[in-house]
């Protein structure tokens, strides 16, 4: 079935440097949601997005679609120790199924 | 709205005994997912609700896995017998089935076969 997956599955930075995580999928995706889970939380929604190319920003998050609708990237400037967790893309399936990415942890260093 | 409720947050059970863990969806959601998450399989859909109907439990890993959900406000996913592999987070999420919509999530199950 359809699937996507997540690079890096892990990262570490200094507070105040950027992070990116990529979702890359072999199929065609009709949209591309984000989610963010603290340590010991549960996956809370940050953003959808459905159009190719489509780029959306949440103060220091910047999350992009594909030309392609393929792949999807967020992007957070000047990373602060609130922003550890572990982020998820998904995907909604035809019959609104939600597929999960691997994830990526994120580590931030005071 | 007091968001998805799920009960109980955690559960310590021997392996062999039966376990039943409990959701209530958002009011008025009416698409219902059961996850399962642990670090080497990350977040795997075991089976998903539309309208009180199970639409794939494609993902649900053997028999000894099943989940009801009797009416709109209440689903169970149970494991009998449990086994020390089925240790892991249990997550219970709903969505409101129209169109392009998040899913939200309860704050999930740790449940713990020893």
């Amino acid at each position: 079935g359809q699937q996507v997956m997540q690079i890096p599955q892990y990262q570490h930075v200094q507070e105040g440097e950027d992070f990116t995580t990529y979702c890359n999928s072999s199929t065609t995706l009709s949209n591309i949601q984000w989610y963010k889970q603290r340590p010991g939380g549960h996956p809370v929604f940050l953003i959808q997005l459905v159009k190719s190319g489509e780029v959306k920003k949440q103060k220091r998050l910047t999350f992009q679609f594909g030309e392609a609708k393929k792949n999807s990237s967020l992007h957070i400037t000047a990373t602060q120790t609130t922003d550890v967790g572990t982020y998820f893309c998904a995907f909604t399936s035809g019959t609104y199924k939600y597929i999960f990415g691997t994830g990526t942890r994120l580590k931030v260093l005071a | 709205d007091a968001g998805v409720i799920q009960s109980p947050r955690h559960e310590v059970t021997e392996m062999g005994q039966e376990v039943t863990l409990r959701c209530k969806p958002i009011s008025g959601h009416n698409s219902l997912f059961w996850y399962r998450q642990t670090m080497m399989r990350g977040l795997e859909l075991l089976i998903y609700f539309n309208n009180n109907v199970p639409i794939d439990d494609s993902g649900m890993p053997e028999d000894r896995f099943s989940a009801k959900m009797p009416n709109a406000s209440f689903s169970t996913l149970k494991i009998q017998p449990s086994e020390p592999r089925d240790s892991a987070v249990y997550f219970c999420a709903s969505s409101f089935n129209r169109g392009n919509t998040e899913a939200f999530f309860g704050q999930g199950t740790r449940l713990t076969v020893v």
